[in-house]
């Protein structure tokens, strides 16, 4: 049961474009969602976090958009740079699991 | 602020054996939690601690087992390791009051099980 998903195992996008990365959930008591970037044998890195009681969250080059009623939030990376490639996780939390579902992630590889 | 660190970061193990994985979290943070990346897979949950107390178990038999030290250092056991048990296993760290707080990764420990 696969509550959180990240349907596009990789993405390419050319340097200076947008990166959209999207997530799917499927547990209406997420309330509480968060974007991480992973390089190879490194710890995921926290990107930007927003709460279900907001639509956006903006820091810099990241927007993070949360749709509740399509239960879908997507990453926007603008402009995409060289830098920007990893793997890109989704994970979603409700208040009082203490717990965090991770999607599958995304490669994104962003080409100079 | 020191970040999350984790040790051993590389470990080689054979079936069988039992293994023991350290994090020590950000300063001032009193959750824990655990989680094991295979190839392929996303980060599955394993456990968080807070306060030395097991607040959620993930869905992994009983071989895995943890603790929490007074100090919000904490510990996870493997025992009986099986070649599958062959994964990055990733410790976070939050304040986590209220349990949906952002986490921050260490590096991981990487466990490879002939």
């Amino acid at each position: 049961d696969q509550q959180v998903k990240q349907n596009s195992p990789s993405l390419s996008v050319q340097e200076g474009r947008i990166s959209i990365l999207n997530c799917d959930y499927t547990n209406s008591m997420f309330d509480y969602f968060l974007w991480y970037k992973k390089y190879p044998a490194e710890g995921p890195t926290f990107l930007i976090s927003i709460s279900s009681i907001k639509d956006k969250n903006e820091d810099g080059r990241f927007t993070v958009f949360l749709n509740k009623s399509a239960k879908h939030l997507s990453l926007h990376i603008v402009p995409s740079q060289p830098g920007d490639s990893a793997v890109y996780f989704c994970a979603a939390s409700s208040s009082g699991t203490y717990k965090y579902i991770f999607g599958t992630g995304t490669r994104l590889k962003v080409l100079a | 602020k020191a970040g999350v660190t984790q040790t051993p970061r590389y470990l080689i193990k054979t079936r069988g054996q039992q293994v023991t994985l350290s994090c020590s979290p950000i300063s001032g943070h009193r959750s824990v939690s655990w989680y094991q990346q295979t190839p392929g897979q996303g980060l599955q949950f394993l456990f968080e601690y807070f306060s030395e107390t097991q607040r959620n178990k993930g869905n992994f038999p009983g071989r895995f087992s943890g603790r929490q030290f007074s100090n919000s250092r904490s510990e996870m056991n493997v025992s009986t390791l099986e070649l599958g048990d062959s994964a990055l296993y990733l410790c976070a760290s939050s304040l986590a009051a209220s349990g949906v707080e952002t986490q921050y990764f260490g590096p991981g420990t990487r466990l490879l099980v002939l």
